[in-house]
């Protein structure tokens, strides 16, 4: 149980592109997910808190406009990246919680974007 | 006061040996801390978790000892294997209603054949 899963894996795009990363719980209900940005042999960096059916809440620094999140259902979260250049090239993953141990994230695989 | 610090920052272990992982942290209303394993190119998976009222929790190869008055709590891996290598990460959380967690900076485990 437990089952966070993310789409793409991997994406290519082209500066001034948006790239659109879906996550989705498989198996439970998750009233909150969470986004987050990791860099080589670096940590977690959360970048928002989303709960389904309102805004999402930014971590200082995060630009809102550059990263737009809209968690719509109990079941998936989006991280659209808009007019992406390649500093924002980097390993995207999502966590989700509300499974049965309340306090628990799960993470899904991460997406690998490559800006060129 | 938000943070966790991680040591040490990479380990190597010969394979049937005891891998040793610490944290320690500062604010007293943390209240929930996993432990995540990740491998290359994946997303981090829970391997354990303890909350403060337990101060030692095994689950088969792995345990988390946990101090309470020390504020510092540990990750051991017993009988380590080579396919125990990977990163990982504590962290903590506050039951504020957020569960945001504060993650540490990662252990780099290389265990030996």
């Amino acid at each position: 149980g437990a089952v966070v899963s993310q789409h793409p894996s991997r994406v290519i795009c082209k500066s001034g592109t948006s790239v659109k990363i879906e996550c989705r719980s498989l198996d439970f209900q998750a009233t909150t997910m969470f986004w987050y940005r990791q860099f080589p042999k670096k940590s977690l960096m959360l970048m928002a808190t989303s709960n389904e059916g309102s805004k999402a809440t930014y971590e200082q620094g995060v630009e809102k406009d550059k990263f737009l999140i809209n968690h719509a259902s109990l079941t998936l979260s989006t991280l659209t990246v808009t007019s992406a250049h390649p500093e924002d090239s980097s390993f995207y993953i999502c966590s989700a919680q509300g499974g049965m141990d309340t306090d628990t994230q799960y993470f899904g695989p991460g997406t690998r974007l490559t800006v060129l | 006061q938000q943070q966790v610090k991680q040591s040490p920052q990479s380990l190597i272990v010969q394979k049937g040996g005891i891998s040793i992982i610490n944290c320690a942290y500062e604010n007293t209303a943390f209240d929930y801390f996993p432990w995540y394993q990740q491998f290359p190119g994946k997303g981090p998976a829970l391997l354990i978790a303890i909350r403060p009222d337990v101060s030692e929790k095994k689950e088969g190869r792995f345990t988390i000892s946990f101090n309470k008055s020390a504020k510092q709590f540990s990750l051991h891996i017993m009988d380590s294997q080579p396919g125990d290598s990977a990163t990982y990460f504590c962290a903590a959380s506050l039951d504020s209603g957020t569960y945001k967690y504060i993650f540490g900076t990662g252990t780099r485990l290389k265990v030996l054949a």
